[in-house]
């Protein structure tokens, strides 16, 4: 059964970091691209960021570019989102999503539970 | 960036009637569309992906269609669980992922 489970979510300052982590069991997670989506509170989805298999790819909302770094331990299992130079707006519920990226068809098959990151003073 | 616009916004309807969600790309996207259901306090859900293919498990009262820049997703037959929201994801760009504000599906 796949699963992703998200942690470290938190309450943080502005101007703070915080890492977020992905852990992923049930199947090969060096195959498949992953990804970071977030949603502020009574809001829609906005994707954050993906990588690829090796890492070699990173690509990133321009919201978020410069301050928060995706980057992933495939002998870990585990994905991670380094988040610096928080704002207000970057209070929302983090999911990681594993990507399906073919040919002909790209979509997140599967969702984490999510983990809360709250800016505030 | 390609922007996903999706109507309405919110809808109102009984159990059994049939629904139609549509969701317009800025620019054309081929059939690089998928569809995700969330219920409140859950995870998003994939419904269908590139455009018109049914995810495995998930009841074929839904389905998609369109490509290029106009698509909708149908639901025929509402069932109580499918009282959600339901957002639109543009794929096409794999450096540049977007979705639709989301459609509200409530219970008339």
């Amino acid at each position: 059964e796949v699963q992703l489970v998200e942690s470290g979510g938190n309450l943080v300052q502005p101007g703070g970091s915080l890492r977020l982590s992905c852990a992923a069991s049930g199947f090969t997670f060096n195959t498949y691209w992953m990804n970071w989506v977030r949603q502020a509170p009574g809001k829609g989805l906005e994707w954050v960021a993906n990588i690829n298999q090796d890492g070699s790819e990173k690509y990133y909302v321009d919201s978020v570019k410069g301050r928060f770094t995706i980057s992933r331990d495939n002998a870990k299992n585990s994905l991670y989102l380094e988040m610096s130079s928080l704002r207000a707006d970057d209070t929302a519920v983090y999911y990681c999503a594993r990507g399906f990226y073919g040919d002909y068809d790209n979509f997140f098959d599967y969702w984490g539970q999510g983990t809360l990151v709250t800016v505030s003073s | 960036d390609i922007q996903m616009t999706q109507s309405p916004s919110s809808l109102s309807a009984s159990v059994g009637d049939r629904v139609t969600i549509t969701c317009r790309a800025s620019q054309s996207i081929s059939t690089y569309l998928n569809w995700y259901q969330q219920s409140p306090g859950k995870a998003p859900k994939l419904l269908i992906y590139a455009a018109s293919s049914l995810q495995s498990g998930v009841p074929s009262r839904f389905s998609g269609s369109g490509s290029g820049t106009d698509f909708t997703l149908t639901i025929s037959g509402l069932q109580p669980e499918d009282f959600a929201t339901y957002y639109c994801q543009q794929s096409y760009s794999t450096l540049s992922i977007t979705f639709g504000q989301g459609t509200r599906l409530e219970i008339k």
